[in-house]
């Protein structure tokens, strides 16, 4: 199976900047990584697929780069509900993996 | 509005069998992947597998294929997860996702249910 591996583990920012959070995969997933986002008491949300394609309706300051091994998901001048935990997964081969997950908290 | 609803879940006796479902609505539920995802307390994701359309294709993680089988009903808009010979390990809270229409990744999750396998 294909290991991700995601970093920071924890984030602390406050509202209005921008942070990133890492992923890399154990070998070549060519572009097809997820980001998700989870919050208590809430679905899952789908923010990026295929490395860098916006999810309809997930607001333009949530972005997705990378391919290959390393990827990296940007969320500009963080809003409040931003704050949650991060998933990534990779979707190139069976079976779908997904990183640890990054807790973006508030400063 | 896509809705996801699981049921189902509850406490379970270690070595016994338990079904989950999946209701589905708001969407053509016959023209898209299905998929199931669990997450034990305190730990992060882990891909159960997925069903197509017409479930002539089933893909499950390696190591949970000889335990879970998903299935779908069509008629009825409902995914299933049948679980056997259940575990502690399989404690955890079980998501049933949709895939989305140009990506195998899940675009829409159910809020989950859980289950708890103890004595």
């Amino acid at each position: 199976d294909v290991q991700m591996t995601q970093s920071p583990y924890n984030l602390a920012a406050s509202p209005g900047e921008s942070v990133s959070i890492n992923c890399k995969a154990s070998k070549s997933i060519s572009k097809y990584l997820a980001w998700y986002q989870q919050k208590p008491g809430k679905a899952n949300k789908l923010l990026i697929y295929d490395g860098s394609t916006l999810q309809s309706g997930i607001p333009s300051r949530f972005s997705g780069s990378g391919s290959g091994t390393d990827f990296t998901l940007t969320i500009r001048s963080l809003e409040p509900e931003d704050f949650g935990l991060y998933y990534c997964q990779q979707h190139n081969e069976y079976p779908p993996t997904f990183g640890g997950g990054t807790k973006l908290e508030l400063k | 509005e896509v809705k996801l609803v699981e049921s189902g879940g509850g406490l379970v006796q270690p070595g016994r069998s338990l079904k989950l479902s999946c209701a589905a609505s708001g969407f053509s539920f016959n023209d898209y992947w299905m998929g199931w995802v669990r997450q034990a307390p305190g730990k992060g994701l882990e891909w159960i597998g997925e069903i197509n359309q017409d479930s002539s294709t089933i893909n499950y993680t390696p190591s949970l294929k000889d335990k879970f089988t998903i299935s779908r009903d069509n008629a009825q808009n409902t995914l299933y997860l049948q679980m056997s010979k259940l575990g502690s390990e399989d404690t955890a809270i079980y998501y049933c996702a949709r895939a989305g229409a140009f990506t195998t990744a899940f675009d829409y999750w159910g809020q989950g249910v859980m289950v708890t396998v103890s004595s």
